[in-house]
């Protein structure tokens, strides 16, 4: 079955990018499903970040206005996110997932494991 | 954007009792096509969440019969009918009807 994998840096600098990538095992990053980035801060709810179709079609949070760039490698089956000028705020768990399209519409049915990236110095 | 908002934040439940969290939308959820974009998820500690309810009230796969749910428009409810041990964790619900996607700020489901 699909399963998701997350990773990159544990740590990133303030003022720096934070780069993630999501590798999709199992399935095909081309089938007819979005694929989508959650994050999680410490001892906190969940946000979304925001999606993309392997048509290379995204939505993101406008809470993060223009720092999240959210991209599909067909090439290698996965996605990636890069989250720019981070600060503490965006030390978080983040988790890719995959979102239904056709039915279960908007239901993020399959979840990585999570990746925790901290900001700090 | 719309804003998820669940009650209680936390409750402690005796296995083999009910248990109900409510989850209310700042806008309805009811979609043009007749269906309503109202999901639960479940995160147990230290795993990723995953989901139990999709459309108020269809339980995904391998989701067991004593979580339901219920609600229209605003207003919904998820219920366990006889919690166990391992229903332990965190839920939260989500709107699906527009973007940006929003999650409920959490219930905290303590077992006894």
């Amino acid at each position: 079955q699909v399963q998701l994998q997350e990773s990159g840096p544990g740590l990133v600098k303030p003022s720096g990018t934070l780069s993630l990538t999501c590798a999709v095992s199992g399935g095909s990053i081309s089938s007819s499903h979005w694929w989508t980035w959650v994050r999680q801060p410490p001892g906190k709810g969940l946000e979304w970040i925001g999606e993309i179709f392997h048509t290379g079609s995204t939505n993101s949070n406008p809470s993060l206005k223009s720092r999240v760039i959210i991209s599909v490698d067909k090439s290698k089956n996965q996605l990636s996110l890069k989250l720019t000028s981070v600060t503490a705020a965006d030390t978080a768990v983040y988790y890719c997932a995959r979102v239904r399209l056709i039915d279960l519409f908007r239901a993020f049915d399959i979840w990585g494991q999570g990746t925790m990236v901290a900001v700090s110095s | 954007d719309i804003v998820m908002t669940q009650t209680p934040l936390s409750l402690s439940v005796t296995p083999g009792q009910p248990a109900s969290i409510s989850c209310r939308s700042s806008q309805s959820l009811l979609h043009s096509d007749g269906k309503t974009y109202l999901y639960w998820y479940l995160q147990k500690p230290g795993q990723s969440p995953q989901l139990l309810i999709y459309e108020v009230s269809s339980r995904f796969s391998g989701v067991p019969d004593r979580f339901s749910g219920s609600g229209s428009g605003t207003d919904f409810t998820l219920k366990i009918s006889r919690v166990e041990a391992e229903d332990a964790g965190v839920y939260y619900c989500k709107q699906g009807i527009d973007l940006p996607l929003t999650f409920g700020g959490g219930t905290k489901v303590e077992i006894k």
